[in-house]
């Protein structure tokens, strides 16, 4: 069973524009979530989706923004890049949007902002 | 709202030890609580989770985490550390946010293994 897949691993931008990073959630699974990870402030929530709809969202500015597709696959967006957002972007998928599934996590997709 | 700390951003061990990384949450409600470990340039991996059934949970490779509502800790155990087990590992509490729930991760313990 493939496990969850990011594009691309890697990304280098320059301040002001904008990217989007993909994330491939496990077969059957309908929920993704992502996460931006810094040695600064750790491992922070982004977003959730469920069935293509947005069901939470982190404190974040409005600049992150993602979607999720009808086959779950999800992107997420950054407009307008800052030095500040470079970071790990992690995605992760579970089979349902309760807690107790537990997640399974993509290994990343590193952003360097230049 | 839900918070965790883990004691300790670095802990270093020999080869054969006890490992223990300690871990605190805060939670108004029963907690589902995670342990997750994290190589060099790769996502997280699930060790274990506690869900509210046994308060002793066992994970993989030989992790096992004991959950005490009474100190509010969750701290991760190994009996005899491995050299392949040096890693970041991350604590996790849920946190629900108008009926969505999301994980909130402690800062994470690098752990290094002496030989």
């Amino acid at each position: 069973k493939a496990g969850v897949t990011q594009t691309p691993r890697y990304l280098i931008k320059t301040r002001g524009q904008q990217v989007t990073l993909s994330c491939s959630p496990i077969s059957g699974h309908r929920s993704v979530s992502w996460y931006q990870q810094t040695p600064g402030q750790g491992l922070q929530f982004l977003f959730e989706y469920f069935s293509e709809t947005q069901r939470n969202k982190g404190n974040f500015p409005g600049r992150f923004s993602g979607r999720q597709f009808s086959n779950s696959r999800s992107e997420m967006n950054v407009s307008t890049l800052e030095l500040g957002d470079s970071a790990l972007y992690l995605c992760a998928s579970s089979p349902g949007t309760g807690v107790e599934y537990g997640y399974t996590f993509g290994s990343g997709t590193r952003l360097t902002v230049v | 709202a839900q918070s965790v700390t883990q004691l300790g951003s670095h802990v270093s061990v020999s080869e054969g030890a006890l490992v223990l990384l300690r871990c605190n949450y805060s939670s108004s409600v029963p907690p589902y609580l995670f342990w997750y470990v994290q190589y060099p340039n790769q996502g997280l991996q699930l060790l274990l989770k506690y869900t509210s059934a046994a308060t002793l949970v066992k994970g993989i490779n030989g992790f096992e985490a004991e959950f005490k509502k009474s100190e509010t800790s969750f701290h991760l155990t190994k009996p005899s550390a491995h050299m392949s087990d040096a890693a970041e590992y991350f604590c996790a509490v849920t946190s629900r946010i108008q009926g969505a729930q999301k994980l909130v991760f402690g800062q994470g313990t690098r752990l290094t293994i002496n030989p």
